[in-house]
């Protein structure tokens, strides 16, 4: 069974200084895999996924991801983070192809800016 | 602009009472699904729908009911079964094509449940 792993519950963070969430996955073929942002009250959005090629990927915001297989992670980074940044994140894992993508989440990193 | 829309925003429910859901898309999805999410706990799979007339349960079905009469719907009722009802539900679509890369998930903005 597919499962996702996000060590930290709560990070918190200077404004200006870099940010590094961890994701471990376990995943018995080629994962599919995304970082999303949750802002209070609101729903999922997007910050980038992976599936094949390159194992940085960017995404939206100036967040980026880097994919290790061997370590079966897929660490989200930002060099210097904004206080807007403030939000829970999610990291996901799901099968790349079928007729429907059944997700797994993981319990999320709520991320708390200080000015 | 294309999007999921869920209603109402903040939902009560009395005793026994069983409640609705809603969540309309206009982004032309095959897939839609549910979700709840608890503190701490990330976001779980309720149910979730290839196709218009059918759906299967996810991994916290019991409690709940679902149907999809229309592509562009997917309302979700919580039963009186469901003893904890209190909690953020979130719905989300994607298109998908079978044997094709799936395409990310998109989501609505939520609706949080409580018990009055």
């Amino acid at each position: 069974a597919q499962s996702v792993t996000q060590p930290d519950i709560h990070i918190t963070v200077s404004e200006g200084a870099s940010l590094e969430l961890r994701c471990n996955y376990s995943y018995g073929a080629t994962p599919y895999l995304f970082w999303y942002v949750q802002s209070p009250g609101q729903g999922l959005q997007l910050l980038l996924k992976y599936f094949s090629g390159d194992t940085l990927v960017q995404g939206i915001k100036g967040f980026e991801a880097e994919f290790k297989r061997s370590q079966s992670s897929f660490n989200l980074r930002k060099p210097s983070v904004h206080w807007s940044d403030a939000a829970e994140y999610f990291c996901a894992v799901g099968p790349p192809t079928g007729t429907a993508s059944k997700l797994t989440f993981g319990t999320g990193t709520r991320l708390q800016v200080t000015l | 602009d294309g999007g999921i829309t869920q209603s109402p925003k903040y939902l009560f429910r009395k005793e026994g009472q069983n409640v609705t859901l809603s969540c309309e898309q206009n982004l032309n999805h095959d897939a839609m699904y549910w979700y709840r999410q608890d503190p701490g706990q990330g976001l779980r799979l309720i149910y979730y729908s290839q196709i218009v007339n059918d759906f299967q349960k996810g991994d916290i079905a019991e409690g709940y009911s679902v149907s999809r009469e229309k592509k562009e719907s997917f309302p979700l009722t919580v039963t009186s079964a469901q003893k904890n009802p209190t909690a953020f539900y979130l719905c989300a679509s994607t298109s998908a094509d079978p044997g094709r890369w799936i395409k990310p998930q998109h989501f609505g903005d939520g609706t949080r449940l409580s018990i009055l």
